[in-house]
């Protein structure tokens, strides 16, 4: 099994731009989270989908943040515009019916 | 206020010593998880534990749940280089379907 496949695995962008991070959970999984962590902050749930439909965004920071699942194997989270306090590592993790969390190496975005 | 403290945040040990780290609420949960995360890699899951005063055991590590389901304890015998790593617990909230994690306590064994 690939396990949760998250990309780009580093981002850099400057303040202002548009940054789309993807992630693919792992199949046969019908929820998907995307979580956010930084030192000061740890590691923060930002939204839950449960069989492709959002079900708790209350953890979304602010509007320039969204995210979509158009399918159960494809998941995007995207921040418009990008600002230096945006810089974290953003996981994705799945999960089964049943079963636990299983997390994505991650993608470390640096917004300068 | 975080629902979960953990603590040290931050310890730095020899190879072969012992330590303790800790995850501490003043709520009740029904269940409490362990996660060990490596750098540049995600969380992974070590262990679950559910019922009060439960210890498990996985390998060198022992993890225990307390009486009143608030707090519990991760130790390590031996530790080895390979222990290195933040490790992080974490609760479901009430549906069980979200988790909850606590700040972390970052781990460095040294050869």
């Amino acid at each position: 099994d690939a396990g949760v496949i998250q990309s780009p695995r580093h981002e850099v962008t400057e303040m202002g731009q548009e940054v789309t991070l993807r992630c693919k959970p792992i199949s046969g999984h019908n929820s998907l989270f995307w979580y956010r962590q930084t030192m000061m902050r740890g590691l923060e749930l930002l939204i839950y989908f449960n069989n492709n439909v959002p079900i708790d965004d209350s953890g979304m920071p602010e509007d320039r943040f969204s995210a979509k699942m158009p399918n159960a194997s494809f998941s995007t989270l995207k921040i418009q515009p990008s600002e230096p306090r945006d810089s974290a590592v953003y996981f994705c993790a799945s999960r089964s019916s049943d079963g636990e969390q299983y997390f994505g190496p991650g993608t470390r975005l640096t917004v300068t | 206020t975080q629902l979960l403290e953990q603590s040290p945040q931050f310890l730095s040990i020899q190879e072969g010593e012992n330590l303790t780290v800790y995850c501490n609420s003043s709520s009740v949960f029904s269940s409490l998880q362990w996660y060990r995360q490596e750098p540049g890699e995600g969380p992974v899951l070590l262990v679950t534990v559910v019922t009060g005063g439960e210890v498990k055991k996985l390998k060198r590590l022992t993890f225990q749940f307390g009486d009143a389901r608030k707090d519990s304890s991760l130790h390590i015998t031996a530790a080895q280089p390979g222990d290195t790593g933040l490790y992080l617990c974490a609760v479901r909230n009430n549906a069980g379907n979200m988790l909850t994690f606590g700040g972390g306590t970052r781990l460095m064994v040294k050869p």
